[in-house]
């Protein structure tokens, strides 16, 4: 069974940093791409960023460009969003997802319960 | 960026009744188009993945159809526990974009 376990949400300043961290187990974690996905309180969902396997290949979406880094440690089937530079419009719960298929990065079949962040001073 | 126009963004309907979501790309995006659906307090789930494919395990009640920039998502005879909020998700090649939404209710 895939699970996904989100940790370290929680409240940082504006300005601030955090360190997401996503454990991974059920599956061969090295061969998929992997995202995440945000929801502010009350709203829909929005991409933030997806890593492709080998690590090679990152995308972000344009509202955390230069701000976020996503990283993976395969030997720790771990996936990571690193957040500098917080906002208050950062704010959300944090989800990690998984692909349908191995090398693909499109179709997110699997999700963690999400880590809330909450940016304020 | 590729937009997702999704309507409509609430409907009620009644158990038994056929419903339907649409969702617009703002580009072609070929049938690169998934359905999500999201019950309160939980994760979404994949519905259906490349424009009509349902996922294994998915009720037969869900279909998906369309191609280019026009799709459509369809409850064939909606039971109570389809309540949630429905996305529909583009990808092309750099990013992911999810539609606003639309939030099912029963009458």
């Amino acid at each position: 069974e895939v699970q996904l376990l989100e940790s370290g949400g929680g409240l940082a300043q504006p300005g601030g940093s955090l360190r997401l961290s996503c454990a991974a187990s059920g599956f061969t974690f090295s061969d998929y791409a992997m995202s995440w996905v945000r929801q502010a309180p009350g709203k829909g969902l929005e991409w933030i960023s997806v890593i492709y396997r080998g690590s090679y290949t990152t995308h972000y979406a344009d509202s955390v460009k230069g701000r976020f880094n996503i990283s993976r440690d395969d030997s720790k089937n771990t996936l990571y969003l690193h957040l500098y530079n917080l906002r208050a419009d950062d704010t959300a719960l944090y989800y990690c997802a998984k692909d349908l298929y191995s090398g693909s990065g499109s179709r997110l079949s699997d999700w963690g319960q999400g880590s809330l962040v909450t940016v304020s001073s | 960026d590729i937009q997702m126009t999704q309507s409509p963004s609430s409907l009620s309907a009644s158990v038994g009744d056929r419903v339907t979501i649409t969702c617009q790309a703002s580009q072609d995006i070929s049938n690169y188009l998934n359905w999500y659906q999201q019950k309160p307090g939980k994760a979404p789930n994949l519905l259906i993945y490349d424009a009509s494919n349902l996922k294994r395990g998915v009720p037969s009640r869900f279909s998906g159809s369309g191609s280019g920039t026009d799709f459509t998502f369809t409850i064939s005879s909606l039971q109570p526990e389809d309540t949630g909020t429905y996305y529909c998700q583009q990808y092309d090649f750099v990013s992911l974009t999810f539609g606003g939404g639309t939030k099912l209710e029963i009458k």
